[in-house]
């Protein structure tokens, strides 16, 4: 079963433009991470955010966390035709120690 | 990239088959865990080997077995394939107890698997 509901399903933007996906989990958590994958290849780790961390910076990305909430939000800015990916966010939790419970995905396109 | 290799990167099968996909895990990482991503969906874990054995399982049953090599190489078996096996099988490593964010996962490719 999936963990995490990532909203919304798929998303298009212009280059250059903001892009924001959300993330939805059930349980507990012990830390947030999230994934980006190029045409239904191998997952790219992006970020990890801990459960007692709110806020998180990489680059062009910045993760949220709202624990209470059971959510979480990747921002990518100044997008580039390159970001045009699946974008999963996946959960330490039910299964510990590096055992990920991914959600459904986010599918960015970005327009050129 | 990262470096972990599977193979083969593709393979179709009849049902009722058996299947044997390989991993090789990133110099360093000790642990390897084996995903399913059915077409549209997020990958599910299946399980996770650790020092040869096995860690942790998904809802998956019997059927779908491993095995961890001392070089932390890795193995999935599937027997008795059904139809809704067709799917990427990821493969992903990871440090355990190396520095800094351990519980990160490097994948592989995948291997994708058709079943007729």
């Amino acid at each position: 079963s999936q963990q995490g509901e990532e909203d919304p399903q798929a998303l298009s933007i212009q280059e250059g433009e903001n892009a924001t996906m959300n993330c939805s989990y059930k349980t507990s958590i012990n830390n947030l991470q999230w994934y980006r994958q190029n045409s239904g290849r191998g997952l790219v780790h992006l970020i990890l955010i801990r459960s007692n961390e709110r806020e998180k910076h990489s680059g062009r990305l910045r993760v949220t966390l709202d624990t209470s909430k059971k959510s979480s939000s990747l921002l990518i800015t100044a997008s580039r035709a390159a970001d045009t990916a699946s974008y999963f966010c996946a959960t330490e939790g039910d299964f510990g120690n590096e055992k990920l419970t991914f959600g459904t995905g986010t599918r960015l396109t970005i327009i050129p | 990239e990262t470096g972990v290799t599977q193979s083969p990167t593709h393979l179709i099968k009849t049902r009722g088959q058996q299947v044997t996909l390989r991993c090789s895990s990133q110099s360093g990482h000790n642990t390897v865990s084996w995903y399913q991503q059915a077409l549209g969906q997020g990958p599910q874990f299946i399980f996770q080997y650790y020092r040869e054995e096995e860690n942790g399982r998904g809802n998956f049953p019997p059927r779908f077995s491993g095995l961890q090599f001392p070089n932390y190489s890795s193995e999935l078996n599937v027997n008795a394939l059904e139809l809704d096996d067709s799917a990427l099988y990821l493969c992903a490593s990871s440090p355990r107890f190396g520095d800094g964010e351990n519980e990160k996962l490097f994948f592989g490719s995948g291997t994708q698997l058709s079943v007729l």
